[in-house]
């Protein structure tokens, strides 16, 4: 069955980077891509991008740009979005997503929580 | 950015009620609105995409419709397992956004 599975749990010091993996199954990531999206503690949803399996391209929120890189490994069926210069309010869970047609997002992780603290 | 704000924030319903969530865009954003389900600990569910798509294996009792820039969610006959978050989101601009949130608890 179509599934993405989500690296573990991440404890970063303010100004480190973090990289979280998203490993799919089950389907051709080529025909897909893979969106980005983080959830504070108690907040609601905030999409950070997205990245086209097929062409590499990139889409990222301008509030992210300079931050964050997506990128994906087709060899190994893996995607990975790195975060820099970690602030405490990064702090939440990040969900990786399938997404389809770059309009909707069908499958998702079981996310990864990360947490900043000094 | 396009701002989503849905409304209610929270309500509160009985299994076998009718529930209506809406969500309003800032801006057009055609038909490129989905609607997600989340409950606690657990990641974001898609049920419904471009405004009216059910999403495979999602029941039929959930539908989407448009007018303009006001998008609703519909919820024919609550069941026990629809209780939670539901979040409307558009994919027609750069940043996509999401509305914030209608909370759906047991009244």
């Amino acid at each position: 069955q179509v599934q993405l599975v989500q690296s573990g749990p991440e404890v970063k010091k303010p100004g480190a980077s973090v990289k979280v993996s998203c490993k799919a199954s089950g389907y051709t990531i080529t025909g897909y891509g893979f969106s980005w999206v983080r959830q504070a503690p108690g907040q609601g949803l905030e999409w950070l991008g997205w990245i086209s399996a097929y062409t590499g391209d990139t889409s990222y929120a301008q509030k992210f740009q300079g931050r964050v890189t997506m990128t994906t490994d087709k060899s190994t069926n893996t995607a990975y979005m790195e975060l820099r210069s970690l602030r405490s309010d990064d702090t939440a869970v990040y969900y990786c997503a399938r997404m389809v047609i770059q309009d909707y997002m069908d499958v998702w992780g079981k996310g990864t929580t990360v947490i900043v603290s000094s | 950015d396009i701002q989503m704000t849905q409304s209610p924030s929270s309500l509160s319903a009985s299994v076998g009620d009718r529930v209506t969530i809406t969500c309003r865009a800032s801006q057009s954003v055609g038909t490129y609105l989905n609607w997600y389900m989340q409950k606690p600990g657990t990641a974001p569910k898609l049920l419904i995409y471009g405004v009216s798509s059910l999403q495979s294996g999602v029941p039929s009792r959930f539908s989407g419709s448009r007018s303009g820039t006001d998008f609703t969610l519909t919820i024919t006959s609550l069941q026990p397992e629809d209780f939670a978050t539901y979040y409307c989101q558009q994919s027609y601009g750069s940043p996509w956004t999401f509305g914030q949130g209608t909370k759906v608890d047991i009244k």
